[in-house]
């Protein structure tokens, strides 16, 4: 079975551009999560969709966004960008269902942004 | 809010020496737990869980117990290996409304051979 899938896994951008990355989960998982990985922040939630609705958000600013589509397939976009956006975005796919049971979660290699 | 600390980096051990990372969490009930590894230069792999207290959770020689007593979630390893050089995440994550993980700030063990 394939493994969490992100693309491009480096991207260089200039301040003020906008940037979007790709995700392609687990075959089966619907439920794609985002997080920031930064030396100083460590690792941040930055939101959840599931069935192609955005489902939780962290506390960043509007300039990231996501969306999802009905193969389950998400991206995420950034904005207006700013030196403090370089990270490791990581992407994590889960078999969520509605109840309570525990769903794990799997992480892709992420994709090193870089902001000059 | 929810938070997860973990003791300072990095730790440096020599081959086949005990390994204890600790970590304690604060929430406001039972979150399940999870102790997560990154290699150099790739995302994270889930390393063990518990999902309820008094759990223990185990995985390739590493083992970790829910104590709900101390808040805690200590990772340990009775003999490490040069391979499990690494960054290690602690982290919670609620079952049920907002699921994300909230993650500690790592540990980097570093194994001498």
């Amino acid at each position: 079975k394939a493994g969490v899938t992100q693309t491009p896994r480096y991207l260089i951008k200039t301040r003020g551009q906008q940037v979007t990355l790709s995700c392609s989960p687990i075959s089966g998982h619907r439920s794609v999560s985002w997080y920031q990985q930064t030396p100083g922040q460590g690792l941040q939630f930055l939101f959840e969709y599931f069935s192609e609705t955005q489902r939780n958000k962290g506390n960043f600013p509007g300039r990231f966004s996501g969306r999802q589509f009905s193969n389950s397939r998400s991206e995420m976009n950034v904005s207006t960008l700013e030196l403090g956006d370089s990270a490791l975005y990581l992407c994590a796919s889960s078999f969520r269902t509605s109840g309570s049971s525990y769903n794990e979660q799997f992480f892709g290699p992420g994709t090193r942004l870089t902001v000059l | 809010g929810d938070s997860v600390t973990q003791m300072e980096g990095p730790v440096t051990l020599s081959e086949e020496a005990f390994l204890t990372i600790n970590c304690t969490y604060t929430a406001t009930g039972y979150p399940s737990l999870f102790w997560y590894v990154q290699y150099p230069g790739e995302g994270l792999q889930l390393l063990l869980k518990a999902t309820k207290a008094d759990d223990k959770g185990s995985n390739k020689g590493f083992e970790a117990t829910y104590r709900k007593e101390t808040t805690s979630f200590h990772l340990e390893k009775g003999s490490v290996q040069v391979s499990d050089s690494a960054v290690y995440f602690c982290a919670l994550r609620w079952d049920t409304g907002r699921r994300a993980l909230t993650f500690g700030s790592g540990t980097r063990l570093q194994v001498q051979p």
